[in-house]
């Protein structure tokens, strides 16, 4: 069974730009949440999809985005980037079930740098 | 959301079983726990996880007490390649779905 895929692994953005990641989930998953995660603030929660449907939110300004499609891909997107956004963000993948008790599955992680 | 305290650092030696404790005071009763680990520059990977007693893997041991308030990870045997961040995650219920916080982990070192 093929694991969470992320994209791309690493971009380079300028202050200013906008930026989209995909994650595919595992195959049958259906809830797709995002991470971000920086030295300083650790992993934080961005929001989380199921079917397509976007369940809960974290405390994150609205530049940050995201959608899910009718096959569970999802895509984030962060608008006007500012420096503070350079960090891994990570997607994670579950069951219905595993989004509500914690079990997780997460992908690579797409590194980003804002110069 | 239940917070989760545990400890930022652990030193140990191969071979030493290791502990980590984590204190989980207001745990809801439809909450489960949950241990991850992570190396540098990768995604978490799922230990193990539970509700209440103990459960064991093929990697770690997890210890649950009856008032569920804390709960310890056991790791046998650990070796150099256990260095990691160990985080442990407390949620479950449909009131906060997908909405699962991370504390600040604790950071093992193992040493030869």
């Amino acid at each position: 069974k093929a694991g969470v895929t992320q994209t791309p692994r690493y971009l380079i953005k300028t202050r200013g730009q906008q930026v989209t990641l995909s994650c595919s989930p595992i195959s049958g998953h259906r809830s797709v949440s995002w991470y971000q995660q920086t030295p300083g603030q650790g992993l934080q929660f961005l929001f989380e999809y199921f079917s397509e449907t976007q369940r809960n939110k974290g405390n994150f300004p609205g530049r940050f985005s995201g959608r899910q499609f009718s096959n569970s891909r999802s895509e984030m997107n962060v608008s006007t980037l500012e420096l503070g956004d350079s960090a891994l963000y990570l997607c994670a993948s579950s069951s219905r079930t595993g989004a509500e008790t914690g079990e997780l599955f997460f992908g690579e992680g797409s590194r980003l740098t804002v110069l | 959301l239940a917070k989760t305290t545990q400890p930022i650092s652990m030193d140990s030696y191969e071979g030493q079983e290791v502990n980590i404790t984590c204190s989980h005071n207001n745990i809801a009763t439809n909450d489960y726990i949950t241990w991850y680990q992570q190396f540098p520059s990768q995604g978490p990977r799922f230990i193990i996880q539970g509700y209440k007693t103990k459960v064991t893997n093929e990697v770690a041991s997890l210890f649950i007490p009856a008032d569920r308030k804390s709960s310890t990870l056991s790791l046998p045997r650990v070796s150099l390649s256990d260095t990691a961040v160990y985080y442990c995650l407390v949620g479950g219920g449909s009131s906060n779905t997908g909405k699962l916080i991370f504390g600040q982990g604790t950071t093992l070192q193992v040493k030869p």
